[in-house]
């Protein structure tokens, strides 16, 4: 079974911020967090991924709680193209990678 | 999706018919996946491979068998088909800082 918990969907406006929600409370120290997400019937894109520290790339921003239970996805100004399912795993080194059944994002315009 | 390709792209089978799906990839990555997505679901993990040689069974293993007879290579073979099988089929590979790379997916339809 996947190790994550996330909401099947969520909406937002064009233009404002998608916070995407992932609960991932059996964690172990070693596992990172990581985010994909995936357009139409295209294969899952990378987006970002980290261990305890938020981490920021050209993509989206993620935040991890201090316990690491939870950690939230930001797209800080969504867009249309960023309609997709997005999923959150965790993992650590090349073993059986799970996916769960991610979020479904609309973007409103 | 330069890096990992798969073939065929497409696929029509009768059931009971047999066929290997190929996925071949230019990065010299260790490890290579093989997922399935029926419409509508999220993926599911049928086999895996954590370097030349090995292989592991993942969520749905049933009704498939994989081969990696070198570092390039991880085929999926479907020796019996059978309509619960049509799906899209998605090889991926694992780069250096962790994440996974996929290629552009399979679509079989098994009638």
């Amino acid at each position: 079974d996947a190790k994550t918990t996330q909401p099947p969907s969520m909406d937002c406006a064009e233009g404002r911020a998608a916070n995407l929600p992932c609960n991932h409370s059996t964690i172990s120290g070693n596992e990172y967090v990581y985010w994909y997400r995936q357009i139409h019937s295209q294969g899952p894109q990378y987006i970002i991924h980290g261990l305890k520290n938020n981490e920021t790339n050209e993509m989206a921003s993620l935040i991890i709680t201090e316990d690491r239970k939870s950690s939230t996805l930001i797209l800080p100004h969504a867009t249309l193209r960023d309609t997709a399912v997005y999923y959150c795993i965790v993992r650590v080194g090349d073993d059986k990678i799970i996916f769960g059944k991610g979020t479904r994002l609309h973007i409103l315009p | 999706n330069a890096g990992v390709t798969q073939t065929p792209k497409f696929q029509v089978l009768k059931t009971g018919q047999s066929m290997t799906l190929q996925c071949a990839q230019d990065m010299n990555h260790n490890s290579m996946y093989w997922y399935r997505q029926d419409p509508g679901m999220g993926l599911r993990l049928i086999y895996y491979s954590a370097s030349e040689g090995t292989t592991d069974k993942g969520e749905v293993p049933n009704g498939y068998n994989v081969s990696r007879l070198n570092k390039r290579e991880f085929s999926l073979r479907l020796e019996s088909a059978a309509p619960s099988q049509t799906s899209v089929y998605f090889c991926a590979i694992t780069r250096n800082t962790g994440e996974l790379f996929f290629g552009e997916g399979s679509r079989l339809t098994v009638l």
